[in-house]
């Protein structure tokens, strides 16, 4: 079974660009979730899609950040535009289910340094 | 809001010597998990143990075990027989029981590093 696929592996942008990433989850699992894990940190929940429907995004900055995903599949997260607090690794992990007992396989993410 | 704290950002250990990572969680539910994941470096993250707050017994997974404090919300992993391929950042997680609540809330992390 392949396991969660994220690209770009590494992004490198200036300040006020803008920059997306790509997740293809696990076949089957119909809940998707986009971490940001800053260096020296855990990660931290930014989004979590149902399906192609939106769980929580109570701590996604919605003035820069935007995730969409379409078919209920790939998921895609955009930032625009960018500041350097921005610098982080991006995780994209799904679950079969939004069940309690599931769990959750992360992807490799993609590590983002704003300049 | 729940949170999850790690106080050792570093430990070491001898190999095949065992090692203990602390975790500490505030929360006012009384039904939840709490997890050990696994980060090695320039490599994904693997769920290494789970634990049920609604289960007495402590979970063991192989080399691996948790001492579960309910009442001190105290959820430590210890490895047995450290191996070189256990050197990664463990993460310590919390996540509530409930329907759409499934989001993870993890603690800062303890590298390990393993002395051949």
């Amino acid at each position: 079974e392949a396991g969660v696929a994220q690209s770009p592996r590494y992004k490198i942008i200036e300040k006020r660009q803008s920059v997306a990433f790509w997740c293809n989850p696990i076949s089957g699992h119909a809940t998707l979730y986009w971490y940001q894990q800053i260096l020296g940190q855990g990660p931290k929940l930014l989004i979590q899609f149902q399906n192609n429907g939106v769980v929580d995004d109570s701590q996604l900055p919605k003035d820069r950040f935007s995730a969409e995903r379409l078919k209920g599949v790939d998921s895609t997260l955009k930032i625009q535009p960018a500041k350097l607090e921005d610098s982080a690794v991006y995780l994209c992990a799904s679950s079969r289910w939004a069940t309690n007992t599931d769990t959750q396989y992360f992807g490799p993410g993609t590590r983002l340094t704003v300049l | 809001a729940q949170t999850v704290t790690q106080s050792q950002p570093e430990m070491s250990v001898q190999e095949a010597e065992t090692v203990t990572l602390s975790c500490t969680y505030d929360t006012s539910e009384s039904d939840y998990y709490l997890f050990w994941y696994k980060q090695p470096p320039s490599r994904q993250m693997i769920l290494v143990i789970r634990q049920e707050a609604y289960k007495q017994q402590n979970a063991t997974e192989n080399r691996f075990s948790v001492n579960f404090q309910k009442a001190a919300k105290s959820f430590s992993l210890k490895i047995s027989d450290s191996q070189l391929g256990d050197a990664a950042m463990y993460f310590c997680a919390y996540r509530r029981l409930g329907q759409g609540a499934q989001k993870l809330v993890f603690g800062q992390g303890t590298r390990l590093t393993i002395n051949p």
